[in-house]
């Protein structure tokens, strides 16, 4: 059974700073990984989506990763500003499999 | 752009009753989706539908029936709510399955009492 971890579960960090989010998932046999934004009390907005034959995806400032063969993700958000606080998922596409399988997700604060 | 537009967004229901969860979304997406999110479990499918006049169970299904009512709604049923279906429930759909960017709704908020 495939099971996407996300560590840290909580991030503060100072306006400005670089940063990395980390996504792992135990089965490889993946089709893509995407990367979510939520809102307190608001639906998940798709950042980025990264198909399994590729290895990053850039976006404006984040920028997403993918080793499929380690079974990891990062998301790298470059110069951090405080309208970036919010709550980051990731969630792989399962190979044969109609759903995605998500992680619980690292709530990120950026402090002024 | 409307996008996933699901209703209500709150509701409180006693034990017993029942109610029916609206999605529609107006984008010409073949496949939706229904998901719930609680604390500590995250994002859990529910039920979801490949196609219009398709649906299949997700990991958790149990006391949930949903209609593809055509391609652009699809609902989810609550015949008679307990107080474990409390939970956020969320509207998704996606072009066609696999590799395709999914779009979610803003959310329902659902209490059994």
């Amino acid at each position: 059974k495939q099971e996407v971890t996300q560590i840290p579960a909580a991030l503060s960090v100072p306006e400005g700073e670089n940063l990395v989010l980390n996504c792992s998932f135990t089965d490889s046999a993946i089709y893509n990984l995407q990367w979510f934004r939520q809102d307190p009390g608001k639906g998940l907005t798709s950042l980025l989506l990264i198909q399994s034959s590729q290895r990053e995806q850039t976006s404006g400032r984040l920028n997403a990763s993918l080793d499929k063969s380690s079974g990891r993700s990062t998301l790298y958000i470059a110069a951090s500003q405080p309208g970036d606080s919010a709550t980051y998922l990731c969630a792989v596409e399962q190979g044969g499999s109609e759903k995605l399988v998500f992680g619980k997700g690292t709530k990120l604060t950026v402090n002024p | 752009n409307a996008g996933v537009t699901q209703t209500p967004k709150f509701q409180v229901l006693k034990t017993g009753q029942s109610m029916t969860l609206q999605c529609a979304q107006d984008m010409n997406h073949n496949s939706m989706y229904w998901y719930r999110q609680d604390p500590g479990m995250g994002l859990r499918l529910i039920y979801y539908s490949a196609s219009e006049g398709t649906t299949d169970k997700g990991e958790v299904p149990n006391g949930y029936n949903v209609s593809r009512l055509n391609k652009r709604e699809f609902s989810l049923r609550l015949e008679s709510a307990a107080p474990s279906q409390t939970s956020v429930y969320f509207c998704a759909s996606t072009l066609e399955r696999f590799g395709n960017t999914i779009y979610f709704g803003e959310g329902s908020w659902l209490t059994v009492v």
